[in-house]
């Protein structure tokens, strides 16, 4: 297994379009994690999956923004109609279900809206 | 809910001191604490993390940190920096849910 992969790496998209990206998580891990970073910051949690059941949404996170994982395995962020706001860079993280393990990192998918 | 602070947005040390970078954090249950690093154009990394075993915890690259329940604390230390350990440095921490937050981090500077 190569780890947690992301695509794409880099995305630039005009404001107000839809933009998608996909994460595929390290394949035995039944939690995935969406996180968005901002220069300077650290990676601020979106949502989290356990196996094909979101467990949980950030209360920050505007309704524009959507993630599926329908078979339990890879999973999808969607950010409909995008703002300049929304460029960061957008993190997947996978992890086993037992709370002492630690959560291993994509390289991201960095968004540029224009 | 959980969540850390890192004290000190830069911290800058010279090749061959010691390495000490700030975590504080909050939680209503016994916590996890993780240390991750970040690289430039690169994803994060585990250093280390505290899962209530050793309050002293040995990680990767010759990093360590302590446990300090009284404090809330879990700092993260080198004895000796590289110019290799320049990076972005992460606390973070996660409770029974495992839904990890982290802390708006550290960038470490080595001089020469």
């Amino acid at each position: 297994d190569t780890g947690v992969s992301q695509d794409p790496r880099h995305k630039i998209t005009k404001r107000g379009q839809n933009v998608t990206f996909r994460c595929d998580p390290i394949s035995e891990h039944n939690r995935l994690y969406w996180y968005r970073q901002t220069l300077g910051q650290g990676p601020e949690f979106l949502t989290y999956f356990q196996n094909e059941a979101q467990l949980e949404k950030s209360r920050l996170l505007s309704d524009r923004f959507s993630a599926e994982r329908p078979k339990g395995s890879f999973s999808t962020l969607e950010i409909q109609r995008t703002e300049q706001g929304d460029s960061a860079m957008y993190l997947c993280a996978s992890s086993l279900s037992q709370m002492n393990t630690e959560a291993f990192f994509g390289q991201g998918t960095r968004l540029t809206v224009v | 809910a959980q969540s850390v602070t890192q004290l000190g947005s830069h911290v800058s040390v010279s090749e061959g001191a010691l390495v000490l970078l700030r975590c504080n954090y909050s939680s209503s249950v016994p916590p996890y604490l993780f240390w991750y690093v970040q690289y430039p154009n690169q994803g994060l990394q585990l250093l280390l993390k505290y899962t209530s075993a050793a309050t002293l915890v040995k990680g990767i690259n010759g990093f360590e940190a302590e446990f300090k329940k009284s404090e809330t604390s879990f700092h993260l230390t080198k004895p000796s920096a590289h110019m290799s350990d320049a990076a972005e440095y992460f606390c973070a921490v996660s409770a029974k849910n495992n839904d990890m937050r982290f802390g708006a981090g550290t960038r470490l500077t080595v001089k020469p």
